[in-house]
């Protein structure tokens, strides 16, 4: 069964302080997409990344990357010079690739998510 | 333009009562999803419907029934609810592309459903 686990339950900091949000997963498949979204105070899920299982390369887009290692079965969020807008609930989640015959089967396994909340 | 849209946003009714959750997606894509947010923050699939077709059912109640006229709407519809459905419904859709590809699923802005 896929698994994933966010142990940071709350992160507060300062604005302009990078933070990281850990992920750790488990799976059995070979082929699986990690994804994070964040859900702000408004109550949305907006999509941020989703990395292929084969990729392991880092991405960086604005002030978020994300470090993605295979050996230690971690997708972690880096915020680089936080805002306040960056206060919201992130979710790191895991859902298994669709082969042919399990199209529609691509449901999202979620971490219990990072509560982050930046101090102005 | 809204992506994926669920009314009503709020919902508050009573216990035993039976009400509905409606959602669209103007996407195009072929697969659409009920997820719940339990008061914990917990979000957890429920159902998945690829091409109108029930694909996943996560040992939901079967109080709890989908309906999918088309690809681009998935409604929900609750009998006799109970003070533990209270949640938030999100309801999703996502694209399926040939061979072993999974894309990102984008959600509703969810339904506050209160059972008092």
């Amino acid at each position: 069964a896929q698994k994933v686990t966010q142990a940071q339950t709350e992160i507060s900091v300062v604005e302009k302080e990078d933070v990281t949000l850990d992920c750790v997963y488990e799976t059995r498949d070979t082929t699986y997409y990690l994804f994070w979204y964040k859900q702000p105070p408004s109550g949305e899920l907006v999509f941020l990344i989703r990395r292929n299982s084969f990729d392991e390369q880092n991405e960086i887009s604005g002030r978020y990357s994300w470090n993605f290692q295979k050996s230690t079965s971690s997708f972690n969020f880096t915020i680089t010079a936080s805002q306040v807008v960056d206060s919201a609930v992130y979710f790191c989640a895991l859902s298994e690739a669709a082969g042919i015959s399990n199209f529609g089967n691509e449901k999202l396994t979620f971490g219990t998510g990072t509560r982050l909340t930046i101090i102005p | 333009d809204t992506a994926v849209s669920q009314t009503p946003k709020y919902l508050v009714t009573q216990m035993g009562n039976d009400k509905s959750i409606k959602c669209e997606q103007n996407l195009g894509h072929d697969t659409m999803y009920w997820y719940k947010q339990d008061s914990k923050k917990f979000l957890k699939i429920m159902f998945s419907y690829n091409n109108k077709e029930l694909i996943i059912n996560e040992t939901v109640p079967n109080r709890f029934s989908p309906k999918s006229p088309d690809k681009a709407h998935l409604n929900l519809h609750i009998n006799s609810l109970e003070l533990g459905d209270s949640a938030v419904y999100f309801c999703a859709s996502s694209l399926t592309l040939s061979g072993s590809h999974s894309t990102e699923a984008f959600f509703g802005q969810g339904t506050r459903l209160t059972v008092v």
